[in-house]
């Protein structure tokens, strides 16, 4: 089935500890997006990438950072975990500029002790 | 800062009752969207509308848009107990394709 696989599903990691979430997407979307989303406060964008090669910061991209090898791959890498970084973790795609519908994976549960 | 929010927070309705949620955001969009998050789920695409539209249905759903009050506004009509989800509104910005979501309005549907 099409679409966007995360892993892992769900991870209990120690302060100060690197952390890499996978996210591929089979669509060939050029597009490609990490959300942030945590209790009343809804999705707030990471970082995303509009094209392979390509990367940009969104609205809370401070700790985090991707790298867009190919087409399918956008990993998203927590250097050095803090509490703060709890949260759950959604990868997104599209293609742009043709279509405006995102396609999202299942989340990732980050929890940071 | 988020671009758009969502009102009310919350919404508790009986099944059969229809459902409004309002999206209010800050600047300039070309087009508006309307998610759906079902518990502990990714969220899926319900429905776009485009600047210059004012209007758009998707079976039970009806989505406004008022680009002068810079608001939208989502309707579910004859709601049932799977329409229980969060609903988030996104704005997709002209030449930037960073699309923001709102805080998001919880329904839930009493059976």
């Amino acid at each position: 089935i099409a679409g966007i696989t995360q892993a892992p599903t769900s991870q209990i990691l120690a302060a100060g500890r690197r952390m890499t979430l996978r996210c591929t997407q089979d669509m060939r979307h050029n597009a490609m997006y990490w959300y942030r989303q945590d209790l009343g406060l809804g999705l707030r964008l990471i970082h995303y990438s509009n094209t392979a090669g390509t990367t940009g910061k969104g609205e809370v991209p401070d700790g985090y950072s991707v790298s867009r090898a190919n087409t399918d791959d956008f990993p998203l890498t927590l250097a050095s975990a803090v509490p703060s970084q709890t949260s759950v973790y959604f990868c997104a795609s599209r293609q742009v500029p043709n279509t405006g519908e995102l396609f999202f994976g299942e989340g990732s549960r980050l929890t940071v002790l | 800062s988020q671009q758009g929010e969502e009102d009310p927070q919350a919404l508790s309705i009986q099944e059969g009752e229809n459902a409004t949620m309002n999206c209010s955001y800050k600047t300039s969009i070309n087009n508006l969207q309307w998610y759906r998050q079902n518990s502990g789920r990714g969220l899926v695409h319900l429905i776009l509308i485009r600047s210059n539209e004012r209007e758009k249905h998707s079976g039970r759903l009806r989505v406004t848009l008022d680009t002068s009050k810079k608001s939208s506004s989502l309707l579910i009509t004859a709601s049932r107990a799977a329409d229980t989800a969060s609903y988030f509104c996104a704005t997709d910005p002209f030449n930037d394709y960073k699309l923001s979501f709102g805080a998001g309005t919880t329904v839930t549907v009493r059976a």
